[in-house]
């Protein structure tokens, strides 16, 4: 079946920090792949998006390279900010279009100034 | 523009009760979709719809019903709540399917049953 596997949080960084959250997926056909932010009291957003092999998505100065090889879907970011203090959430949509989204656990994002 | 909407904010049932969630979108979107989150489990979807008059089960159905009577609504009705659906439910909608189509969410509903 289909399934996405994030790093356990939470994860905690001083300002200006390099930022990796680990994504890796399970999936049949071709998925395509997703990270979502949530931030407190809030709905998720999209943060960026990949559908097919080596793409990479952008956003805000955060990246995700699309790996088949590896199945993984990292996001980075090479400076962080208190603002970006929210919940990850990495998801699949598989090769349909159906729209359902699978999603990842989540995980915290903690910066400190 | 208010996007995506959720009604009520907060709930707390007992064991038993009966309750419907609203979500309402302006933006004249074909698919919606009902999902709950809980702690350490991401987002999971329970019900979803490609257009008016049409719902579909997701990943976890049981204990609730939709409908999709118009086109910007979709209603979520538990029925006989149990302290298993204590949970935070998010609406979310999107133009079509595929992965280029975007969903947006709404600010969610937390509901609690004791």
């Amino acid at each position: 079946g289909n399934s996405v596997t994030q790093m356990e949080g939470p994860v905690t960084l001083s300002e200006e920090a390099f930022l990796t959250i680990n994504c890796t997926y399970t999936a049949t056909g071709y998925p395509s792949l997703f990270w979502y932010v949530q931030y407190p009291g809030e709905g998720l957003q999209l943060l960026l998006k990949a559908t097919k092999a080596d793409d990479k998505g952008s956003n805000k100065g955060f990246e995700a390279t699309y790996r088949k090889e590896t199945t993984s879907f990292h996001l980075e970011k090479g400076s962080v900010q208190v603002s970006d203090s929210a919940v990850y959430f990495c998801a699949l949509t598989p090769s349909s279009n159906t729209g359902k989204l699978i999603f990842g656990q989540g995980t915290t994002l903690q910066v400190k100034p | 523009n208010a996007g995506v909407t959720q009604t009520p904010k907060f709930r707390v049932l007992k064991t038993g009760q009966s309750m419907t969630l609203l979500c309402a979108q302006d933006m004249n979107h074909e698919y919606m979709y009902w999902y709950r989150q809980d702690p350490g489990m991401g987002l999971r979807l329970i019900h979803y719809s490609v257009g008016e008059g049409t719902t579909a089960k997701g990943e976890v159905p049981d204990g609730y019903n939709v409908s999709r009577l118009k086109k910007q609504n979709f209603l979520l009705g538990l029925e006989s709540a149990a302290p298993s659906q204590t949970s935070v439910y998010f609406c979310a909608s999107s133009r079509g399917g595929g992965p280029s189509y975007e969903q947006y969410f709404g600010p969610g509903t937390r509901l609690t049953v004791t």
